[in-house]
């Protein structure tokens, strides 16, 4: 099994571009989260999901769209990149509520300049 | 927000010694969690421990939860090279919220 894999592992975006996160997971996970990670914050929640089709507000959502068209798909989406938003992106999956174990994947190091 | 506040922020120690860290949180929990993180890495869960337990053990891992002093400590004893990374503890509150604190960065020198 692979896991969690994210697309792209970096990238580099200009204020303003857009851009689109991919997250796949194979372990049949109901639950999927975004998480970005910046120095000295911890993880903060941006968006999660409890099933396909559902997306649900975590804690610093503004700036971005999330989706869930498949199982095993989580898509995070920037619409209008801002260097606030350079960090560490991680998706993560777990097999029932929130609360329980969550698998990680490797994250994307995203620089808005 | 953090409710978790791990403590050291960092640590070096010598291989073959015995790492200890401490997570101390505000409100109540339902489950306590650790997780590694390697350099360039995501996160790696290391252990889950409930509200009603005091003691858990996993390998060279051992982790306490004092729900009395809202706070909980991972010991890895016999540390190695690989051992070196940062460490998170996770609290998960009654509403099934998980929420991770800053991390303790620890270095196991050769």
């Amino acid at each position: 099994n692979a896991g969690v894999t994210q697309t792209p592992k970096f990238r580099v975006l200009k204020t303003g571009q857009s851009m689109t996160l991919l997250c796949a997971q194979d372990m049949n996970h109901e639950y999927m989260y975004w998480y970005r990670q910046d120095p000295g914050m911890g993880l903060r929640l941006i968006h999660y999901s409890v099933g396909e089709g559902t997306t649900a507000k975590g804690e610093v959502p503004d700036g971005y769209n999330v989706s869930r068209l498949k199982k095993q798909n989580f898509l995070l989406g920037l619409e209008s990149a801002a260097p606030s938003q350079t960090s560490v992106y991680f998706c993560a999956s777990s097999y029932l509520r929130r609360d329980y174990e969550q698998y990680f994947g490797p994250g994307t190091r995203l620089t808005v300049t | 927000s953090q409710q978790g506040e791990e403590d050291p922020q960092a640590l070096s120690i010598q291989e073959g010694e015995n790492a200890t860290m401490n997570c101390s949180y505000k409100t109540s929990i339902n489950n306590l969690q650790w997780y590694r993180q390697n350099s360039g890495r995501g996160l790696v869960h290391l252990i889950l421990i409930r509200s009603n337990e005091r003691e858990k053990h996993s390998g060279r891992l051992r982790v306490t939860l004092d729900t009395s002093k809202k706070s909980s400590s991972l010991l890895i004893t016999a540390s190695r090279a690989a051992d070196t990374a940062s460490y998170f503890c996770a609290t998960a509150s009654n509403d099934y919220k998980l929420s991770f604190g800053a991390g303790t960065t620890v270095t196991v020198r050769a």
